[in-house]
């Protein structure tokens, strides 16, 4: 069974500084994917940035980073430049890349002080 | 990348009542899947939508509470029989294939009273 895990309930960054949410996850699959998403309060997810376990570079995607850390299981986003309306929640998810089904974890809380 | 949209985008219904969300995205997919997400929660996957076939519900979720339809590639619909409001939910449809990329509709926003 796969498990994601956000430790961060939720963080506080002030723009134009840069945030790191925390994801960890635990699956015995050697193939998988790991997502972040965004759900800001109108409750859509956006789709923000991808890292496949056998990807040899860490994702980037604009002012979205993933620090891909296999051994330890740790797919953190960074996200630069913080923007007002970057404040949302922000979902790690795991795929098995047999199944596309996504796991996720609890999101973390994301506000941005002027 | 695939464009969803859902319908409903919200509603309030009644205890006892019966709601049917319909999901339809804008090029054929293999795979749809229906999530929740109650309130202050994280998304919990309801079932698998597979054309031409039964979908496939997680641990938890039942057919005859959660019936789909998947009648083509490009449309599902979801359910949510005998409501109570713990039922109230954001309820949000997800497609997938051999991209690696999966997408999200908008969300249906459900409130049962």
């Amino acid at each position: 069974a796969q498990k994601i895990t956000q430790t961060q309930p939720g963080m506080f960054v002030q723009e134009k500084e840069a945030v790191t949410l925390d994801c960890t996850y635990d699956t015995s699959d050697p193939s998988y994917g790991l997502f972040w998403y965004k759900q800001p309060s109108s409750g859509e997810m956006i789709f923000l940035i991808y890292q496949g376990s056998y990807d040899q570079q860490n994702a980037t995607e604009g002012r979205y980073s993933l620090n891909f850390q296999k051994a330890r299981k740790s797919a953190n986003l960074v996200i630069s430049a913080s923007q007002l309306g970057d404040s949302a929640m922000y979902f790690c998810a795991m795929r098995d890349l047999n199944d596309y089904k996504l796991s996720f974890g609890a999101g973390t809380t994301v506000t941005v002080r002027a | 990348s695939a464009v969803i949209s859902q319908k409903p985008s919200r509603d309030i219904c009644q205890r006892g009542t019966s709601l049917t969300i319909q999901c339809q995205v804008d090029s054929q997919v293999t795979m749809m899947f229906w999530y929740r997400q109650q309130p202050g929660q994280s998304l919990t996957l309801i079932a698998t939508a597979n054309q031409g076939s039964e979908a496939t519900y997680e641990s938890g979720f039942v057919i005859d509470k959660f019936p789909i339809s998947r009648p083509n590639l490009t449309f599902s619909t979801l359910t949510v029989s005998n409501m109570s409001p713990e039922d109230s939910s954001i309820y949000l449809c997800s497609v997938g294939g051999d991209s690696y990329e999966q997408y999200f509709g908008p969300g249906t926003r459900l409130t049962v009273t």
